[in-house]
């Protein structure tokens, strides 16, 4: 069984940009949660996707936004680019429902110059 | 708000040695509690899931255990390898809240050969 993949792997860009990153789901699993890591605050939840619908979100600015297609295959945009941002953005998978063992991805390192 | 610690930030074992890595959360209303490791540069991998009707659980040299009235874990880590070197982070899926998963900011493992 496939694990849950994250496109592209690396990503550098400058302030003000914008950036949107994938994550593919392991097969069956109707759930994606999205994390930022960072060394100064860890890991931070960003939001969770079930079904196509947002089921909960954190504690960051409205830049960052996601959305999930019906393939539960996720994205996440984040606009307006600043040097904080830079960061391991970390997706995770799970069935979504009763016992929800979190299987993650190898993340996303975005550098933002 | 859940703030789950963990001590110690760091540890370092010599090969063959047992060790515990400790994880405490503070509002004691969780669903499960999570054990990963991860690795440098990549993605968290899982290693152990207590719900929270349960008080441990088991994988090979693994073994973790959930104390949910005092709001505490434990990893046992049975005759360390160096290939047990890693950050292990614990993380708890809380009943109320927003988050998905509440992570401590880990303990870095270094066994030495």
């Amino acid at each position: 069984k496939a694990g849950v993949t994250q496109t592209p792997r690396y990503l550098i860009k400058t302030r003000g940009q914008q950036v949107t990153l994938s994550c593919s789901p392991i097969s069956g699993h109707r759930s994606v949660s999205w994390y930022q890591q960072t060394p100064g605050q860890g890991l931070q939840f960003l939001f969770e996707y079930f079904s196509e619908t947002q089921r909960n979100k954190g504690n960051f600015p409205g830049r960052f936004s996601g959305r999930q297609f019906s393939n539960s295959r996720s994205e996440m945009n984040v606009s307006t680019l600043e040097l904080g941002d830079s960061a391991l953005y970390l997706c995770a998978s799970s069935i979504g429902q009763g016992v929800n063992e979190q299987f993650f991805g190898p993340g996303t390192r975005l550098t933002v110059l | 708000k859940q703030e789950v610690t963990q001590i110690p930030a760091a540890l370092s074992v010599p090969e063959g040695e047992n060790l515990v890595l400790n994880c405490s959360f503070t509002d004691s209303a969780i669903y499960n509690l999570q054990w990963f490791r991860q690795d440098p540069g990549k993605g968290l991998t899982s290693l152990l899931l207590i719900q929270s009707s349960q008080r441990e659980q088991t994988s090979g040299r693994l073994n973790a255990s959930l104390d949910k009235s005092s709001g505490r874990s434990t990893l046992y880590i049975a005759a360390s390898q160096p290939g047990d070197s890693a950050t292990y982070l614990c993380a708890v899926e809380g009943q109320g809240g927003s988050e998905k998963l509440v992570f401590g900011k880990g303990t870095k493992l270094t066994v030495n050969p």
